[in-house]
């Protein structure tokens, strides 16, 4: 079975950091992604993990860890614009299955 | 712009009805997924082509198919609309499916709203 489970909401101050957890269990294992959604519009590639480590890519950074079958993903210097949800998303045999997303609220 | 072009953006029908939503996929790329994402829901995986042929299929009901045609766009055909089909559809493509070169990485359409009353 597929379980990828990710915290609902979340909320942050502007300039910050902020750290999104992903957890899986599924049955196959390929890479972990990470996307961004903003409301009503299409997700967009934030990141790829597929060995253990860290992955920098300026403000954001993810995190992979397959023996514990987790993930995060790391926003640095908020911005208002960075209110969205991220989607934590597993990819198995050529598919990606997501997580239900986290909704990040990011305050002045 | 990601390169795939859904359409239509907005479609509002009455329970009963069959709508086909279309999808064109990015140049170049040979699969095609649809994804439905409902209110407070996340991207739920319905199926996946690839160059032609059903390659994946996830939650997708009995009165919804598709297709992917020689050139490449697909179709999800709807039919028999009840009330909690109402949701976001969106279509992503990627290069290829599953090889080692293919990160998986998707590219989505803007999504095609349907409303169904």
């Amino acid at each position: 079975g597929q379980n990828i489970d990710q915290p609902t909401e979340m909320t942050a101050t502007e300039g910050a950091i902020v750290q999104i957890n992903c957890t899986y269990q599924t049955s196959g294992f390929n890479g972990l992604f990470w996307y961004q959604q903003h409301a009503g519009e299409a997700p967009t590639f934030l990141s790829y993990n597929v060995l253990d480590g860290l992955e920098e890519k300026g403000r954001f950074s993810s995190f992979l860890s397959r023996s514990k079958g987790y993930s995060y993903l790391l926003l640095k210097e908020l911005q208002m614009k960075d209110s969205a949800s991220y989607l934590c998303a597993v990819k198995n045999t050529g598919k990606l299955i997501f997580g239900q997303g986290t909704t990040l609220q990011v305050k002045p | 712009d990601s390169g795939v072009t859904q359409t239509p953006k907005h479609l509002i029908t009455a329970t009963g009805q069959r709508v086909t939503l279309r999808c064109s996929p990015r140049s170049g790329d040979l699969s095609v997924y649809w994804y439905q994402q409902s209110l407070d829901q996340g991207l739920q995986f319905l199926i996946q082509y690839y160059n032609g042929e059903e390659r994946a299929k996830g939650n997708i009901l009995e009165r919804f198919s598709a297709q992917q045609f020689p050139d490449l766009h697909s179709e999800l055909n709807l039919s028999s609309l009840e009330l909690g089909d109402s949701a976001l559809y969106f279509c992503a493509s990627s290069v290829a499916w599953g090889g080692a070169a293919d990160t998986g990485e998707l590219f989505f359409g803007e999504g095609s709203r349907l409303t169904v009353l």
